[in-house]
């Protein structure tokens, strides 16, 4: 079983719908959780950080988290043109410095 | 203005040689990191440095080596000994390392290499 699991996708939604990504995590130890934005050929940008259960909210982008079904996910709203790219989980156990990366979600949005 | 530096965003190697990668970091972090992406992979931890003059091996050490004399600075070598060097090159820095819970990284542009 893989310690980050993503959906590959492409996953494909119409211009200003709302796009749901999911990522599962083996270890229940894990504390803290983030979502990674990739363009093609670009590196990795942060959109968000959470820690604790329930719901963040920063803009368009919701992040969820429920450590009891060891899932988090990001939605974004209004999706737009703009927001196709991969989108990468990554998790942090409490006892590991590093961080364990999904493969990431291909998000296509069309106009 | 803060941010992550690398240098180059290119890099052609032939065979045999062994080719440094550079970052550099002016936000103040305190760990940094390497990493290679090849497609279909995801991201592979290559080292970390915690703090100056320590580092760790990630993942995928073998054929690299990094040293970190400045906070500001973490250069990655790919030695000759590393088989499959072309890759995309990531490096990337947090505030603080180790078993702190709040961990965000942040990456610098990259560097792709190509072994010719």
């Amino acid at each position: 079983q893989k310690e980050v699991e993503q959906n590959s996708g492409p996953l494909s939604v119409p211009e200003g719908a709302i796009a749901s990504l999911n990522c599962t995590y083996s270890d229940r130890g894990s504390q803290s959780f983030f979502w990674y934005r990739q363009y093609s050929g670009k590196s990795p940008e942060l959109i968000m950080s959470i820690y604790s259960n329930g719901d963040k909210e920063d803009g368009r982008f919701t992040a969820q988290l429920n450590k009891a079904s060891q899932y988090v996910s990001l939605l974004i709203r209004d999706s737009q043109p703009s927001d196709s790219a991969t989108y990468l989980c990554a998790v942090k156990a409490g006892n590991n410095r590093k961080l364990i990366w999904g493969l990431g979600t291909s998000l296509a949005v069309n106009p | 203005d803060g941010g992550i530096t690398q240098s180059p965003k290119y890099l052609f190697r032939k065979e045999g040689q062994n080719v440094t990668l550079s970052c550099e970091q002016n936000l103040n972090h305190d760990a940094m990191y390497w990493y290679r992406q090849d497609p279909g992979q995801g991201l592979r931890l290559i080292y970390y440095s915690q703090i100056v003059n320590d580092f760790q091996k990630g993942d995928i050490a073998e054929g690299y080596s990094v040293s970190r004399e400045k906070k500001e600075s973490f250069p990655l070598t790919v030695t000759s000994a590393q088989k499959n060097p072309t890759a995309f090159y990531l490096c990337a820095s947090s505030i603080a390392g180790g078993f702190s819970s709040y961990n965000e990284q942040f990456f610098g542009p990259g560097t792709r290499l190509t072994v010719l």
